[in-house]
């Protein structure tokens, strides 16, 4: 039930595309979803982050979509551009101290943006 | 924003012997810590959990004997790799959560470890 099932494991899309990264989690009580970049050698950079009462967040060329009811949640890359090719990982927690806050990852999505 | 610094970045050590990893949190107060280890081209994988001034919160098959962890003060918390050996050759992550008004996780840079 702690489990983040992240898909695709890779990604290539070309210049000003638009890749799609999917996850799904099976614990109603996560509370908070952040998506995560990752480069070689460096630790996880976050992205954007959505809590569970709003379906859908903007920031800059990154979206992330959240579907309650389905418990999935989607990154979208607006105009992507090279310098976008990196390891992508969704996570999720509960933030209540309580219960201890741990953050939990998706599997990981290697996306590759072709010039 | 809030800073994590993680040191060394990269270190090499003999089998046998032991490793100490620091994660200091530069700009604000981390009441709580999280250890991660990476292998190549996987996941990120909880270790352990501290919060200051309390015994460190281990997962499901991480040997506590092993992994040492401390988080004595809100800004520094240390794993310390005991009795090194090749197969725990990994990159390893920190994160830290400060107060309620930042429920973030920021994350350290990461520290490569290579057992020989």
């Amino acid at each position: 039930q702690q489990q983040v099932k992240q898909s695709p494991q890779s990604l290539i899309v070309q210049k000003g595309g638009i890749p799609i990264i999917n996850c799904a989690y099976e614990n109603t009580a996560f509370d908070y979803f952040p998506w995560y970049q990752q480069f070689p050698g460096k630790g996880p950079a976050l992205l954007i982050a959505i809590r569970p009462d709003v379906s859908e967040k903007k920031e800059g060329r990154f979206t992330i979509s959240f579907n309650k009811s389905a418990k999935q949640f989607s990154l979208h890359i607006m105009d992507s551009q090279p310098g976008d090719s990196a390891t992508y990982f969704c996570a999720a927690s509960i933030l209540s101290y309580n219960q201890g806050g741990k953050l939990i990852f998706g599997q990981g999505t290697e996306l590759s943006v072709k010039p | 924003g809030a800073v994590v610094s993680q040191h060394p970045s990269w270190v090499i050590c003999k089998s046998g012997t032991s490793v100490k990893i620091e994660c200091r949190s530069l700009d604000f107060q981390a009441t709580t810590m999280f250890w991660y280890r990476q292998f190549p081209k996987q996941s990120l994988m909880l270790m352990a959990t501290s919060n200051e001034g309390s015994k460190a919160t281990y997962e499901q098959g991480v040997e506590k004997d092993k992994f040492l962890i401390n988080h004595a003060s809100l800004t520094l918390s240390t794993l310390t790799v005991t009795s090194a050996h090749p197969e725990d050759s990994s990159f390893y992550i920190c994160s830290a959560r400060g107060g309620q008004a930042n429920y973030g996780y920021t994350f350290g840079s990461g520290t490569r470890l290579t057992v020989v």
